[in-house]
């Protein structure tokens, strides 16, 4: 079964306002995580990426933290803009990449 | 745009027929990945490729097989086509030993089984 999971399927959020995506796993022996981006229409697009080592994780107006107590990671976006309109999915490195379903993320302008 | 290029773009297939997908990687990687991805989820792993061979596969039975050339370009075949493997195919490229969950994904094959 997965062991990475979004907890919405979707979320919109108001143009410049901040977005935050929640996603949980189950295995506590999971060490590192990633947050990918799908536009419609193409592949999945990496954002950024945490190892259990740390619980906070910063790029370009993304944000990822990670709760290991509660098994759950978030990805924070910062003034939403148009074109952060995607599907997101949290994955976590298992000998392979391991996907959840994706959270759809709608501007609202 | 990643580099990895992926074709055909979208095919149509009827049941028990057999398919092919080709996948260029990007320039400098020589690892392959392949997922399928069915509308509304997230991509499922189907196996990797590294120096030719298979390393790595999900849930997927035999009749998905790939091959990965010297070139490090790639290709998954699927036989006994079945309505349930209509889905987004998609193809990712990386670097082995790079201890990144970063990789590289083309755009990839629709495939429509009637």
């Amino acid at each position: 079964g997965e062991s990475v999971g979004l907890h919405l399927p979707t979320l919109s959020v108001q143009e410049g306002d901040n977005s935050i995506i929640n996603c949980a796993y189950s295995n506590s022996a999971s060490d590192y995580f990633i947050w990918y981006k799908q536009e419609s229409g193409k592949g999945p697009q990496f954002i950024i990426d945490i190892r259990s080592n740390m619980d906070k994780r910063q790029g370009q107006r993304v944000t990822v933290l990670l709760n290991k107590t509660v098994k759950h990671l978030s990805l924070q976006i910062a003034a939403t803009q148009p074109g952060d309109s995607a599907v997101y999915f949290c994955a976590e490195l298992d000998d392979k990449i391991i996907f959840g379903k994706g959270t759809r993320l709608h501007i609202l302008p | 745009e990643t580099g990895v290029t992926q074709s055909p773009t979208h095919l149509i297939k009827t049941r028990g027929q057999q398919v092919t997908l080709r996948c260029s990687s990007q320039s400098g990687h020589n690892t392959v990945s392949w997922y399928q991805q069915a509308l509304g989820q997230g991509p499922q792993f189907i196996f990797q490729y590294y120096r030719e061979e298979e390393n790595g596969r999900g849930n997927f039975p035999p009749r998905f097989s790939g091959l990965q050339f010297p070139n490090y370009s790639s290709e998954l075949n699927v036989n006994a086509l079945e309505l349930d493997d209509s889905a987004l195919y998609l193809c990712a490229s990386s670097l082995w030993h790079a201890n990144t969950g970063e990789l590289f994904f083309g755009e990839g094959s629709r495939l429509t089984v009637l």
